[in-house]
């Protein structure tokens, strides 16, 4: 099991340039999440998705935008970078069976900078 | 709304020391809470987790214990290495499916 895996794992963008981060998840997964983690805040959430065709938004989820087309995967796209959006991003995945509880199973990041 | 507060870091040890990082939380209902940890570089791994009052999780010599009456999960180590510096998490998750929400993390950095 490769787990939860997210490409690329860096990126430098200019602003007004788009682009797709991809994760990718082997789990089996109904539920997957993309947050951003900036320094000293915590992780916030950007959109989820509870199964493939459904996905709603998160915390945070202006200038960015998600489909779930498979279970297995979950992209996140950036239309028009803006700096604000410099960040790492987290992409997770979890079952909802009763031993699990919510335990989410995390990517290993993208750091993106927009300059 | 649902919220997590831990101490501010960074926690600055010597080797074999005891470590104690406070968590409160907010929450209706009954939560799961977790403590996650980030190694420099990496992603968020789950070190341990707690889904009822009274439950005590335990992983690596890292152990919380879920307090109701102090809506608490403090995470302690008896004895820390250089091997657990690293930036850890406390999150908790109001019911299964939804996100989790996370304090703002506290840096443990241990010197030999």
């Amino acid at each position: 099991n490769a787990g939860v895996t997210q490409t690329p794992k860096f990126r430098i963008l200019k602003i007004g340039q788009s682009m797709t981060l991809q994760c990718t998840q082997d789990m089996n997964h109904n539920y997957m999440y993309w947050y951003r983690q900036d320094p000293g805040m915590g992780l916030k959430l950007i959109y989820y998705s509870v199964g493939a065709g459904i996905t709603d938004k998160g915390e945070v989820p202006n200038g960015y935008n998600v489909s779930r087309s498979t279970t297995e995967d979950f992209p996140l796209r950036l239309e028009l970078a803006a700096p604000s959006q410099t960040s790492v991003y987290f992409c997770a995945s979890s079952d909802i069976s009763g031993s699990s509880y919510n335990e989410q199973f995390f990517g290993p990041g993208t750091r993106l900078t927009v300059l | 709304g649902n919220s997590v507060t831990q101490m501010e870091g960074p926690v600055t040890l010597s080797e074999e020391a005891f470590l104690t990082i406070n968590c409160t939380y907010t929450a209706t209902g009954y939560p799961s809470l977790f403590w996650y940890v980030q190694y420099p570089g990496e992603g968020l791994q789950l070190l341990l987790k707690a889904t009822k009052a009274d439950d005590k999780g335990s992983n690596k010599g890292f152990e919380a214990t879920y307090r109701k009456e102090t809506t608490s999960f403090h995470l302690e180590k008896g004895s820390v290495q250089v091997s657990d510096s690293a930036v850890y998490f406390c999150a908790l998750s109001a019911r299964a499916g939804t996100a989790l929400i996370f304090g703002k993390g506290t840096t443990l950095s241990v010197s030999s």
